[in-house]
């Protein structure tokens, strides 16, 4: 089985923080993507990054950044954390452009 | 991407067959029609998918409409374990020659059908 898993499942976090989110794939998938989830606004795509090193801007980029050092790994990064990015961020991956995306369990991300 | 479009909720016994039901009236020849479900404080997983024909998998079927503008998620036996947000989603195969980035990959999720599964 796929195995998607992110380094914290709840965080809290002060405003102005660095945050730092993991995601750990151990299906060789060459495709990654991190989304956050809120009520009413359903699941919107964050970033995406299709092979090591390379990444492309998803619905709502501003606020975060990526890196994709090794391919098993995708860290999405707050520089400066604030509280409407108070969320749920899902970390998924995925083979090929219509592959299947596996989602982590997700990790709920609270800024005071 | 077209839309579809699912009730917002839905009730079935236990141990009984539930059929979720999705519209897509404006699903294009290339469209595959996905079926994702997310159970209480999990990510997202597959459920299933089809262009055409039906389709079943240990999961669920899905049953499409010959006109493609419909489809159906059948659950044979509804558990507790089942009750989850639904999600049926369309993929458009016809983007993936695009060099438009992440849209091209993305899945766009609507706001579901919520099971909830009587014992």
């Amino acid at each position: 089985d796929v195995k998607v898993t992110q380094s914290s499942r709840y965080l809290v976090k002060r405003t102005g923080e660095k945050v730092f989110l993991e995601c750990v794939q151990d299906m060789d998938h060459e495709n990654m993507f991190w989304y956050r989830q809120d009520p009413g606004l359903g699941l919107r795509l964050i970033y995406f990054s299709y092979d090591v090193k390379m990444k492309e801007k998803g619905d709502i980029p501003e606020g975060y950044s990526v890196s994709r050092e090794k391919k098993e790994r995708f860290s999405l990064i707050l520089e400066s954390a604030s509280t409407n990015q108070t969320s749920m961020y899902l970390c998924a991956s995925s083979i090929g452009g219509l592959g299947t995306q596996y989602f982590g369990p997700g990790t709920r991300l609270t800024v005071l | 991407d077209a839309k579809t479009t699912q009730p917002n909720s839905m009730e079935s016994n236990e141990e009984e067959p539930v059929h979720l039901p999705c519209n897509h009236s404006t699903i294009s020849g290339t469209d595959y029609i996905h079926w994702y479900r997310q159970l209480p404080s999990q990510g997202p997983e597959y459920v299933i998918h089809g262009l055409t024909s039906n389709v079943n998998n240990r999961m669920a079927s899905l049953a499409i409409a010959e006109d493609r503008k419909s489809s159906t998620l059948i659950l044979h036996r509804a558990t507790l374990r089942d009750a989850a947000v639904y999600y049926c989603i369309l993929r458009d195969v016809g983007e993936l020659g695009n060099t438009s980035g992440a849209g091209s990959y993305q899945l766009t999720f609507g706001k579901g059908t919520k099971l909830s599964v009587i014992p």
